[in-house]
C-alpha cells in the first residue's frame, strides 16, 4: 500500500532563517505531488504541484520555492522566511490526470517567529 | 475558475443527532466533488467522492452526501453523530479533464464539535 510522510512535524523558525520541509511517498511511481498551506480559518491553498522529476508549477506567488529531485521526494524551501509562512503545511500525492483523489500526508506546523 | 462555499464555519450538534454540513460550489460543468475530513493537527482524510452516477454516494463512517446539480450543492449528511465525528470537514471540487494535476480547490472548512 501506499504511505506518505512529512518531516519535520513541528518546526518554530526565525524571521529571516532558510526553511527545508520534505515528503517522500512510497508504495507508487510517478506520482503527482502537491504542497498545501493551511492557515487558519482560511481552508487549504494549494502552493506547488509536481507531475514529474524536476517539473514544479507554482499556483501563487509568494516567498517558497518547491523542489522534486526524485521521483516521490517533494521539497518546500525558503531562502528567508517571513512571519506570514506560518502555517500548516500539507503534502499530497495522486496518481494519474485529472481530479483524481488526493492523500495528504500528516502536516508539518512551521512557526515564524 | 472554480469556487467552493461551505457557509457554516462551526455547527455543535449533540451525540446521536443527525448532522448535515452544507457545501455549494461554482463551476462551469460538472466537477467532481470531495468530502474531507481533519483531526487537530493532522491530514487530511478522504470520507467521499462523487465522480458520476448515483447522486447519492456513502463514504466511510457512516457518512454520505447528495450531489444536487440544480442548487450546486454536495451537502454531507450523517443520521446519528458519533463523538469520535468531532473534528474539521472540508469540500473541494475539481475539474474535470484537466490533464495534469488534480488540482483541488477546497472550502474554508466547517469545524464540528459534539456534545455528549
Amino acid at each position: 500500500s501506499q504511505t506518505i510522510h512529512q518531516w519535520p512535524a513541528t518546526l518554530v523558525q526565525p524571521v529571516g532563517s532558510p526553511l527545508s520541509l520534505e515528503c517522500t511517498v512510497e508504495g507508487t511511481s510517478n506520482p503527482n505531488l502537491y504542497w498545501y498551506r493551511q492557515a487558519a480559518g482560511r481552508g487549504l491553498q494549494l502552493l506547488f504541484y509536481s507531475i514529474g522529476i524536476g517539473q514544479i508549477s507554482s499556483e501563487v506567488p509568494q516567498n517558497l520555492s518547491a523542489s522534486r529531485p526524485q521521483d516521490r521526494q517533494f521539497i518546500l524551501s525558503s531562502k528567508k522566511l517571513l512571519l506570514s509562512d506560518s502555517g500548516f503545511y500539507l503534502c499530497a500525492w495522486s496518481k494519474g490526470f485529472g481530479a483524481n483523489v488526493l492523500t495528504f500526508g500528516a502536516g508539518s506546523r512551521l512557526t515564524v517567529l | 475558475a472554480q469556487s467552493v462555499t461551505q457557509p457554516d464555519i462551526h455547527i455543535t450538534v449533540s451525540e446521536g443527532a443527525s448532522l448535515e454540513l452544507r457545501c455549494n460550489y461554482s463551476y462551469g460543468a460538472t466537477p467532481y466533488l470531495f468530502w474531507y475530513v481533519q483531526s487537530p493537527g493532522q491530514g487530511l482524510q478522504l470520507l467521499l467522492k462523487y465522480f458520476s452516477g448515483d447522486t447519492l454516494v456513502q463514504g466511510i463512517k457512516g457518512f454520505e452526501a447528495e450531489f444536487k446539480r440544480s442548487q450546486s450543492s454536495f451537502n454531507l449528511r450523517k443520521p446519528s453523530v458519533h463523538w469520535s465525528d468531532a473534528a474539521e470537514y472540508f469540500c473541494a471540487v475539481g475539474a474535470r479533464n484537466t490533464g495534469t494535476a488534480s488540482k483541488l480547490t477546497f472550502g474554508t472548512g466547517t469545524r464540528l464539535q459534539v456534545t455528549l
